[in-house]
C-alpha cells in the first residue's frame, strides 16, 4: 500500500493562531519530508527526516516547527504565520535517503492563512 | 547549485497527438531523475524513475522516458495521449551516490488535451 495520508484536508487560522498539520504512512519508510507547493508551482523542499532526526532544514522560518514522534508519524506545527505561507503542505516519504529511492506524497493540506 | 529546467511550461494538444516534455538539469554527479504528474484536484503520483541501467525507462500510463547523459536530459514521451492525460508535469532530479533526500523540481509543464 503506498499511501501517505495528511490530516486535516484544509486548515484557515489567524496569524495568532497555534495548529498543527499531520502525516502518517505505513510503508515501513524511514525518510519523511514536508514541501510547500504555491499554485502554479512546483513543490519547495523545507525539512527532511531520516530515521526519526532532522537531517535538512532550508532555512525555514522558526514559526514552522517540524516533529517526528515515530517513523510513521511527522507533524508540522504552525505559528504565528503570515498570509504569505497560505499554500499546499505535501508530506512524502520514501524508503532511506541513503541510496536509490523514490518519494512518495500525500494528497496535502491546503493552508490559508487569514 | 543544482537545477531542473522544463522548457515547455503549457502545452495544447488534441488527443493522439504525441507528446514530448523537455527536462535538463545542472548536475554533474550521478543522479536519480523523475517525473511526477499532478492530476487536477489530485496527489502527486510517479509517473516513471530512473537511477541506473537501460536509459529508456517505461512508467505508468504508457509514458516513457530516455535518460541521455551526455545531454544531461531526461524528456518525457507519449506517442498518443489522451484528454485524461491533461494534468500539470514536473520533472525532479535527486543526487544519486550522495542522495540527501533532497530532490529538486523543475517548474512544471501544464498540459492540456483537447477531445
Amino acid at each position: 500500500d503506498t499511501e501517505v495520508t495528511q490530516t486535516p484536508k484544509h486548515l484557515v487560522m489567524g496569524m495568532t493562531n497555534k495548529k498543527s498539520l499531520k502525516c502518517e504512512q505505513h510503508m515501513g519508510h524511514r525518510a519523511m519530508y514536508w514541501y510547500k507547493q504555491k499554485a502554479k508551482k512546483p513543490p519547495e523542499l523545507m525539512f527532511v527526516y531520516s530515521y526519526e532526526k532532522l537531517s535538512i532544514n532550508e532555512s525555514v522560518p522558526s514559526r514552522f516547527s517540524p516533529e517526528c514522534p515515530n517513523s510513521s508519524l511527522l507533524n508540522l506545527h504552525l505559528h504565528a504565520l503570515q498570509p504569505e505561507d497560505s499554500a499546499l503542505y505535501l508530506c512524502a516519504s520514501s524508503g532511506d535517503i541513503g541510496i536509490s529511492y523514490e518519494q512518495y506524497f500525500g494528497p496535502g493540506t491546503r493552508l490559508t492563512v487569514t | 547549485a543544482q537545477s531542473v529546467s522544463q522548457h515547455n511550461h503549457h502545452v495544447i494538444l488534441s488527443e493522439a497527438a504525441s507528446l514530448e516534455l523537455g527536462c535538463n538539469y545542472s548536475y554533474g554527479g550521478t543522479v536519480n531523475l523523475f517525473w511526477y504528474v499532478q492530476y487536477p484536484g489530485q496527489h502527486l503520483q510517479l509517473l516513471l524513475k530512473y537511477f541506473s541501467g537501460d536509459p529508456l525507462v517505461k512508467g505508468i500510463k504508457g509514458f516513457e522516458a530516455e535518460f541521455i547523459k551526455s545531454k544531461f536530459s531526461f524528456n518525457l514521451r507519449k506517442p498518443s495521449v489522451q484528454w485524461s492525460d491533461t494534468a500539470e508535469y514536473f520533472c525532479a532530479v535527486g543526487q544519486g551516490a550522495s542522495n540527501t533526500g533532497k530532490l529538486i523540481f523543475g517548474q512544471g509543464t501544464t498540459l492540456q488535451v483537447k477531445p
